[in-house]
């Protein structure tokens, strides 16, 4: 079965630190890995996305991937008290484009 | 990002009736849509893949005739939940995937209470 792990949480970090989350997978052939940000009562939105081995910047947010260890990342600089949700990890193993998604881990900036 | 809207954003109905709840792109063309049904404090579970013009594929332990999807445009797909039960409460968001990319993006959800 392809799962998807993160952490529970909550994470609690302080304003303006540095907020890592992470998130292993099963599917050896997973291709394509996104992060969710899932506010309480809302829908997720897409962050970011990774494809390959590496580190991927997007202002004040990083991916980081690697699949031979099977383990992909969200670094979150700066952190702010609006940054405080559910970060859900969600990997596409195969090529129908269905994603399976991780619990989810929750955040929380404090001021 | 692409936008895809949902209506309604909360349904309340009665046990036994059913209930159709749309999803929209709007801004671009949905090949594929998903279905998710996501309970309080658990993560998103897809329930159906939806391809446009073609009969929807079901997750396992999904009742297809409970939950009927139609996806007859590239903007526009539904989901019925037929003879909705109290257990049937959850919070239902679609997804669209334009042809050719891999990025889903979501609708903002309804929510259905069945009382």
């Amino acid at each position: 079965q392809k799962e998807v792990e993160q952490n529970s949480g909550p994470l609690s970090v302080p304003e303006g630190a540095i907020a890592s989350l992470n998130c292993t997978y099963s599917d050896r052939v997973s291709q394509s890995f996104f992060w969710y940000r899932q506010y309480s009562g809302k829908s997720p939105e897409l962050i970011m996305s990774i494809y390959s081995n590496g580190d991927k910047e997007d202002g004040r947010f990083t991916a980081q991937l690697n699949k031979a260890s099977q383990y992909v990342s969200l670094l979150i600089r700066d952190s702010q008290p609006s940054d405080s949700a559910t970060y859900l990890c969600a990997v596409n193993p195969g090529s129908n484009y269905k994603l399976t998604f991780g619990k989810g881990t929750l955040l929380t900036v404090n001021p | 990002g692409a936008v895809v809207s949902q209506h309604p954003s909360w349904v309340i109905c009665k046990s036994g009736t059913s209930v159709k709840i749309e999803c929209r792109s709007l801004d671009f063309q949905a090949t594929t849509m998903f279905w998710y049904r996501q309970f309080p404090k658990q993560s998103l579970m897809l329930m159906a893949t939806s391809n446009e013009g073609s009969k929807a594929t079901y997750e396992q332990g999904v009742e297809k005739d409970k939950f009927l999807i139609n996806h007859a445009s590239l903007t526009l797909s539904t989901l019925t939940v037929t003879s909705a039960h109290p257990e049937d409460s959850s919070f239902y968001i679609c997804s669209g995937l334009a042809g050719g990319q891999e990025t889903q993006y979501f609708g903002p959800g309804t929510r259905l209470l069945v009382l």
